[in-house]
């Protein structure tokens, strides 16, 4: 079974600046895909950034950008110039290419952006 | 364009009771998926469907069920409810994984509380 680990219950950063959000999976698949995810207080999941596995360069969407170590089986979210609008949870989120697309989610990292 | 509608949002159910959350979504999308999110949590897998007709059972079935008349709907069915079925319930759909909005589309969620 697929498993993904988030080892930071808690993260913050000061408003502008850098933060990593980690992530690990574990799977035998070959085919599949990594997203995050944000979940701001309002609840509604949101889609971040994808990341699809035989690609190897990093996916990037403006502020955010992603560290993909396939071999590590890694996928780091990086968000640059960090707003108050960011604070939320972020999931990781490893879904298969075959069998429904089932998607396994790591338990989320609590991002807080102070001022 | 509604994307993916949960109703309700907000529920009380007293022990042994039965209820449905209903899930509709106007993307055409094959595949729909319910999760639930116990706090401070990920997400998991109740029940997914890959088309109008066609169901399985995902990490934690038990207690639930569903049907997927048309490719629209697709409600979760909580038979005898139990306190450890409190939890915020999401419904979610998508595409294909492998095509470009091979995101999952998610609900606004239902908080559920049984006592």
């Amino acid at each position: 079974a697929q498993t993904v680990t988030q080892s930071q219950p808690e993260m913050s950063v000061q408003e502008a600046e850098t933060v990593t959000l980690s992530c690990t999976y574990d799977t035998s698949e070959s085919d599949y895909y990594l997203f995050w995810y944000k979940q701001p207080p309002s609840r509604q999941m949101i889609l971040v950034i994808r990341q699809e596995a035989y690609k190897q360069q990093n996916a990037t969407e403006n502020r955010f950008s992603v560290n993909f170590q396939k071999a590590a089986k890694s996928f780091s979210l990086k968000i640059s110039d960090s707003q108050l609008g960011d604070a939320a949870m972020y999931f990781c989120a490893y879904r298969r290419g075959t069998n429904a697309g089932k998607s396994t989610f790591g338990d989320g990292t609590t991002l807080t952006v102070k001022p | 364009n509604a994307g993916v509608t949960q109703t309700p949002k907000f529920r009380i159910l007293k022990i042994g009771q039965s209820m449905t959350l209903q899930c509709t979504q106007d993307m055409n999308h094959n595949y729909m998926y319910w999760y639930r999110q116990d706090p401070g949590m990920g997400l998991k897998l109740i029940y997914y469907s890959v088309g109008a007709g066609i169901t399985d059972k995902g990490e934690v079935p038990n207690g639930y069920n569903v049907s997927r008349s048309t490719t629209e709907d697709f409600p979760l069915r909580l038979e005898l409810a139990a306190p450890s079925q409190t939890s915020v319930y999401f419904c979610a759909s998508s595409y294909s994984p492998g095509s470009n909005t091979g995101e999952l589309f998610f609900g606004e969620g239902s908080r559920l509380t049984v006592l």
